[in-house]
């Protein structure tokens, strides 16, 4: 059983369009994250959400919303997207005590 | 502005030899620090994780804190082939995100 899975593996897809990535998490943790990982594997939070609530917003643009409609889940919407948002997007979740972050296997975007 | 600096490297080392993995932190505040390794195309794995000032261990990874110097270190002894990796570190202000630096590629050669 995957603790943190994500869905889709890989996005390819042209520019101006809108997709979704999902995440599920069978772990029971109450935090759950958005990290993006640029070319230069640098892993950047963008969202933190505890027990649905929205608690970290970094300065990401507001084509990106994220969605939490239970404490196991948190999707990622991305609104016209730019070639500039082609990464590999992490979903990961922690316990309180953040020796528990697990990630999940990521999402590759590829913006054409 | 939290921040976490790590070398780029490569780091290259022989098998065998140890593998020393340094980085430093800004944020005085932070009080836990993480060591994940990441292999190419996928996703980061914690391997240590410590919260006091000096050495932990765990079979061939020592992990070492330095609160004063704002400086942690992952120590890789007997290093082998599939050592090779990136390995990020990563700091965290109480019950926070984790901060990551941008990894330190490590090169383990036969």
């Amino acid at each position: 059983d995957t603790a943190v899975s994500q869905t889709p593996k890989y996005l390819v897809t042209q520019m101006g369009n809108d997709k979704s990535i999902k995440c599920e998490q069978n772990l029971g943790h109450d935090t759950m994250y958005w990290y993006k990982q640029d070319s230069k594997k640098f892993l950047k939070i963008m969202f933190s959400y505890n027990n649905k609530e929205l608690i970290i917003n970094e300065t990401v643009p507001n084509r990106f919303s994220p969605k939490s409609p239970d404490k196991a889940h948190l999707n990622l919407h991305i609104n016209s997207l730019e070639l500039g948002d082609s990464a590999v997007y992490f979903c990961a979740s922690s316990p309180t005590d953040l020796d528990g972050y697990i990630f999940g296997s990521g999402t590759r975007l590829t913006v054409v | 502005q939290k921040e976490v600096e790590q070398n780029s490297g490569p780091l290259s080392v022989p098998e065998g030899a140890i593998a020393s993995l340094n980085c430093t932190y800004s944020d005085r505040g932070s009080q836990s620090f993480f060591w994940y390794r990441q292999y190419s195309g996928k996703s980061p794995e914690l391997i240590m994780f410590i919260y006091s000032n000096g050495d932990k261990e765990d079979g061939r990874f020592t992990a070492q804190l330095n609160k004063a110097s704002q400086y942690v270190s992952l120590l890789i002894r007997d290093s082998q082939p599939s050592d090779s990796a990136t390995y990020l570190c990563a700091a965290a202000l109480g019950y926070s995100t984790l901060t990551f630096g941008k990894g330190t590629m490590l090169l383990v050669s036969p």
